[in-house]
């Protein structure tokens, strides 16, 4: 069953806090993403990432690093979390043979709120 | 600037009725475009999409049209339907030798009335 699963569903934090997204997934796919959806912005890409170690900018990455250890694994991390980073995050993967643009299997969100 | 853009925040159908919803693009390296269809609290999801050797693709109900010279796609629902109230989210990204990333709009919000 190809999947993408992201942890936690719901977060609540603290401004000034760690926040770390977890995605993994289990189709062996190449690329994985994290956007986050805000009201009237659509989907915001952060980060990419073409395979183990191997991440590149998105168009939003200010305020976010990530890590990818494994392939099936992708992580999003806020240092210091700020108000304006609450928002839904979504975690997405992609067969991606070549670096060409192809469909993306979402995750079902991580809605973070910081306070 | 937002390099895809979607000019309807929202649009209103009655059921059985034709509706098309529209995508505008910035980049000349586009070559990939798809749209997607997302549930309230459910992620998005595949609907339809087409590579730019092709000016239109065809399935069941949902058709892509696309119109390279003026940066335009378009999303055409025949014969609405009470279920196919979504978000749609057309996306573009580059096909060949480019970059995996895919650019999303900013969503319609599509609702069909019984």
């Amino acid at each position: 069953d190809m999947k993408v699963t992201q942890m936690p569903r719901y977060l609540i934090k603290r401004m000034g806090e760690n926040v770390l997204l977890e995605c993994g997934q289990d189709m062996s796919h190449e690329t994985m993403y994290w956007y986050r959806q805000d009201p009237g912005l659509g989907l915001q890409l952060i980060y990419i990432s073409y395979d183990v170690d191997s991440n590149s900018e998105g168009d939003i990455p200010k305020g976010y690093r990530v890590s990818r250890k494994k392939r099936e694994h992708f992580s999003l991390i806020l240092d210091s979390a700020k108000t304006n980073q609450t928002s839904v995050y979504f975690c997405a993967s992609s067969l991606s043979s070549g670096r060409s643009a192809e469909t993306l299997y979402f995750g079902s969100g991580t809605r973070l709120t910081v306070l | 600037g937002q390099q895809v853009k979607q000019s309807s925040p929202s649009l209103t159908v009655q059921e059985g009725g034709i509706l098309i919803l529209n995508c505008d693009y910035e980049n000349d390296m586009f070559d990939y475009f798809a749209w997607y269809k997302k549930y309230p609290d459910n992620s998005p999801t595949l609907l339809i999409s087409v590579r730019s050797n092709v000016d239109k693709r065809e399935d069941g109900r949902f058709t892509v049209f696309l119109n390279k010279s003026g940066k335009h796609f378009s999303l055409h629902i025949t014969a609405s339907q009470p279920e196919d109230t979504a978000v749609y989210l057309c996306a573009a990204g580059e096909n060949q030798g480019g970059s995996a990333k895919l650019i999303f709009g900013e969503g319609t919000k599509l609702t069909v009335s019984s």
